[in-house]
């Protein structure tokens, strides 16, 4: 199976800062990455998949990059629902795999 | 509008069995293929099984395996797990999933899992 490590695993932002999440694969995965957001008690929701395309309805603030192992979650500039848990999930291969997540706090 | 609703979640005793269910509306649910996904108490999320869209082909994670059973009634647009011999790991809110694909000529398919629904969790406890 394909190991999918993010980092940070929490990180402590203000509204208005630039974030950026890192999810590596433990083998190239070309673009087959997708990223969720989840907020507690509800439903993950897609945000990016294929490493850069932004769901339709998803802000503009957020964006996707990279390909192979290594791969980004931009937040161009923190709004006060963005405070949630990320995940990344590959989606080259069987079984599909989730990241640990990274849980996006208010500083 | 595109709607997962889950159900059939609960208490359920080691070694027991429950059925979860997956109402779909808003897409041609025939269409498509589908997942399951679990989430243990404050824990991150793990693919359990998927269906292909005439349910003749399924795959499951290597935890489930044997126990679980994925299906779908294309004419009830429903998903289905049946889940047996069931542990106390197995507690989890379980997650029904819809299966997105896009296909590039020069990479191939890329999938994505749009929308999910609200959950169900299931307690195996005695």
């Amino acid at each position: 199976d394909i190991q999918m490590t993010q980092s940070p695993s929490s990180l402590s932002a203000s509204v208005g800062d630039r974030v950026t999440i890192t999810c590596r694969a433990s083998q190239s995965i070309s673009s087959y990455l997708n990223w969720y957001q989840q907020k507690p008690g509800k439903a993950p929701k897609l945000l990016i998949y294929a490493a850069s395309s932004l769901q339709s309805g998803v802000p503009s603030r957020f964006s996707g990059s990279g390909s192979g192992t290594d791969f980004t979650l931009t937040i161009s500039s923190l709004q006060p629902e963005d405070f949630a848990t990320y995940y990344c999930q590959q989606s080259y291969s069987t079984p599909p795999t989730f990241g640990q997540g990274t849980r996006l706090e208010i500083k | 509008e595109v709607q997962l609703v889950e159900s059939g979640g609960g208490l359920v005793q080691p070694g027991g069995s429950l059925r979860l269910s997956c109402a779909a509306s808003g897409f041609t649910f025939s269409s498509y293929w589908m997942h399951w996904v679990r989430q243990a108490p404050g824990k991150g999320l793990v693919w359990v099984s998927r269906i292909n869209s005439d349910g003749s082909s399924t795959s499951y994670a290597d935890s489930v395996k044997g126990r679980f059973t994925i299906s779908r009634d294309n004419a009830k647009n429903t998903l289905y797990l049946q889940m047996n011999s069931l542990r106390a790991e197995d507690t989890a809110v379980y997650y029904c999933a819809k299966e997105r694909t896009y296909y590039d000529i020069l990479t191939g398919y890329y999938s994505w899992f749009d929308p999910w629904g609200q959950g169900t969790l299931v307690t195996v406890s005695s």
